[in-house]
């Protein structure tokens, strides 16, 4: 099926830990995403990247990670540096450029312990 | 950056009832998305409407971009409408979202 795969679904984590959030689309996007979101909120940007080997700070970039060393995939890194990291962690990709649908992952918890 | 205000923030309806949410944005954007958001998280497109008005069976929307605001309107709703949707807007390749109209449909 093509679509964009997220995993873990859900993910525990000590404090002081780091852990990776993985990533993976087959809908041959050059553009992928990373949006946090907290309860009751909207949507809030961490990181894109536009083509591989390349990405953007977006607006809540402290703390977090990114690597595009293939254009399938987008893995977030959550760091010990991120002060408050308990939330839903959702991964988006599109064709590209300023006028193009996107398309979301389910999406991850991750809940610090 | 963009400012992204939706209304209204929550909204209880009668199943076969009718409804409008709006969007309200304060640039002019080139992108303009409308996202359902169900109870388990998944994020759904529903429409891409910079401008202009579409349809997609009991829901449809128009953006009147001079105007700087968009319109989701639902027909005959149902339960399954139940979650929160989200207008997202860019002018530079980031989609900015709003804070969403939580929607519950009672049967």
């Amino acid at each position: 099926d093509g679509g964009i795969t997220q995993s873990p679904k859900y993910l525990f984590r000590k404090e002081g830990q780091n852990v990776t959030l993985s990533c993976e689309q087959n809908l041959n996007h050059d553009a992928m995403y990373w949006y946090r979101q907290d309860p009751g909120q909207g949507l809030r940007l961490i990181y894109y990247s536009q083509i591989v080997n390349d990405f953007q700070k977006g607006d809540i970039a402290e703390g977090y990670s990114v690597s595009r060393e293939k254009k399938e995939s987008f893995p977030l890194t959550v760091t010990s540096a991120q002060k408050n990291p308990t939330a839903f962690y959702l991964c988006a990709s599109s064709s590209g450029g300023t006028g193009n649908t996107i398309y979301f992952g389910e999406g991850s918890w991750l809940t610090v312990v | 950056g963009i400012q992204v205000e939706q209304s209204p923030p929550d909204l209880i309806l009668q199943e076969g009832a009718n409804s409008t949410l709006r969007c309200n944005f304060s640039d002019s954007v080139n992108n303009l998305q409308w996202f359902h958001q169900n109870p388990w998280g998944q994020l759904i497109n529903l429409f891409y409407i910079p401008s202009g008005t579409k349809q997609n069976g009991r829901l449809s929307a128009t953006t009147v971009a001079t105007e700087r605001y968009s319109l989701l309107y639902i027909s005959s709703s149902q339960t399954t409408d139940s979650g929160v949707y989200f207008c997202a807007v860019s002018n530079t390749g980031k989609l900015i979202f709003g804070q969403g109209t939580t929607l519950q449909v009672k049967p």
